[in-house]
């Protein structure tokens, strides 16, 4: 079954505005991670931001933050003042973990594609 | 530090060969994990090793094995090659075995293209 899920396939977004990426998750794990990667053209998937299913506040990087809603397994990524250069695939994903040292394996949704216009 | 590298960066192969890519992690990461990316299935995890160790293993026939050398070095081995493997081959390193987020962050390599003719 699919764990993660982004509903928007791409998004058009105007250079200096903000966009927000949608992302739900499935798990009934109560420990668990939840990633944002950005894929260019290029391939190479880079990450971008971390929220821990027991963090209280929102995580922030830059201009990329997360709007995390624990109860309704959300994890929506929020970039500010978008760039050209945002352009690419966003993936959210998702790392249960299994002991105090072991984590599962890292599980994507499917992707939005976001095209940012000048 | 330098990042995650992979070689081959393209591949191009032909029905019912077998190929082997590697990957470099970052110095000092000790886990490695594999991924296949194709647009009609999106990011397939492949498999996980930590300290030469298969830890985690994803949904893929027996076709494709890896694994890892004492200096967290991998190689990923793809045995009788099919049309549908073709795909970008994504590898990724933590360091891993800590259980802290920041440790278990999986960084990933630009990937090598395998198309299969």
């Amino acid at each position: 079954a699919q764990k993660i899920t982004q509903t928007q396939p791409g998004m058009f977004v105007q250079e200096k505005e903000a966009v927000t990426l949608d992302c739900t998750y499935d798990t009934s794990d109560q420990s668990y991670g939840l990633f944002w990667y950005k894929q260019p053209s290029s391939g190479e998937m880079i990450f971008l931001i971390y929220q821990g299913s027991y963090d209280e506040q929102n995580a922030t990087e830059g201009r990329y933050s997360l709007n995390f809603q624990k109860a309704r397994k959300s994890a929506n990524l929020v970039i500010s003042a978008s760039q050209l250069g945002d352009s690419a695939m966003y993936f959210c994903a998702m790392r249960e973990v299994l002991t105090t040292d072991s984590w599962g394996k890292l599980q994507f949704g499917a992707g939005t594609q976001v095209v940012v216009t000048p | 530090k330098a990042g995650v590298t992979q070689t081959p960066r393209y591949l191009i192969k032909t029905r019912g060969q077998q190929v082997t890519l590697s990957c470099s992690p970052i110095s000092g990461h000790r886990s490695v994990s594999w991924y296949q990316q194709t647009p009609g299935q999106g990011l397939q995890f492949l498999f996980e090793y930590f300290s030469e160790t298969q830890r985690n293993k994803g949904n893929f026939p027996g076709r494709f094995s890896g694994r890892q050398f004492s200096n967290s070095r991998s190689e990923m081995n793809v045995s009788t090659l099919e049309l549908g493997d073709s795909a970008l081959y994504l590898c990724a390193s933590s360091y891993g075995g800590s259980g802290r987020w920041f440790e278990e962050t999986q960084y990933f390599g630009p990937g090598t293209r395998l198309l299969v003719l």
